[in-house]
């Protein structure tokens, strides 16, 4: 248990679906993010929010779309997304942004196939 | 362009020596890094960390050192174990910014 919760694990999607993927932390911590893995690549970050305001958005296509109502949830939304969309979902959160020295706790993904 | 490369997609070790993985950063501002350790079907762990004012940190098995001169930092695990079998991930940051990943190198420690 790591203290970040995501939800579903698993999820299978048509092309033409809307979906959403949930995180939820109870770590009082201030910023959370969503990253991508994909195979044989690193970690991609997609998405910063820093107490509830996006900080960054690493030109992700708009198909996919965070939403952040507070410092404890946040969520993905996807919506007309491709076969190489399909990859495991990591949600993220740390104490807060700019503090030095600080570690990110994951939760345990959603494994997204697109079919 | 990569930032942090983890240059050994895989490695294999004999159960009770040493396992060292490598990581090799390109931005000079980086002042703290970490390892992650991965398993199949679940999110990454913190496992260790280091602070750019220092050159090793130790925690029990684990230990890991920083060469700022040559932009290198290694894992060292010893003695291994089977149940350090996984997909390890070291990261960096700077400042106000988020970690940034390297693609992994999955260790795999033999009985």
């Amino acid at each position: 248990e790591t203290g970040v919760t995501q939800t579903p694990r698993h999820l299978v999607m048509g092309m033409t679906n809307k979906k959403s993927l949930k995180c939820e932390q109870h770590l009082g911590h201030n910023a959370m993010y969503w990253y991508k893995q994909s195979a044989k690549k690193p970690l991609e970050l997609m998405f910063v929010y820093n107490f509830k305001e996006q900080t960054e958005n690493n030109s992700v296509p708009s198909r996919f779309s965070p939403e952040c109502p507070n410092s404890s949830h946040l969520f993905l939304h996807l919506h007309t997304l491709q076969p190489e969309d399909s990859a495991l979902y990591l949600c993220a959160s740390s104490q807060e942004l700019g503090r030095t020295g600080t570690e990110a706790f994951f939760g345990q993904g959603t494994r997204l196939t697109v079919v | 362009d990569q930032q942090v490369k983890q240059n050994s997609p895989s490695l294999s070790v004999q159960e009770g020596r040493i396992s060292i993985l490598n990581c090799d950063y390109t931005n000079s501002m980086f002042d703290y890094f970490l390892w992650y350790k991965k398993y199949p079907a679940e999110g990454p762990t913190f496992l260790i960390s280091i602070s750019s004012i220092k050159d090793k940190n130790e925690d029990g098995r684990f230990t890991v050192f920083l060469n700022k001169s040559a932009k290198h930092l290694s894992l060292h695990i010893v003695p291994s174990q089977p149940g350090d079998s996984a997909v390890y991930f070291c990261a960096a940051s700077r400042g106000n910014t988020p970690l940034v990943f390297g693609k992994g190198t999955r260790l795999s420690v033999i009985a």
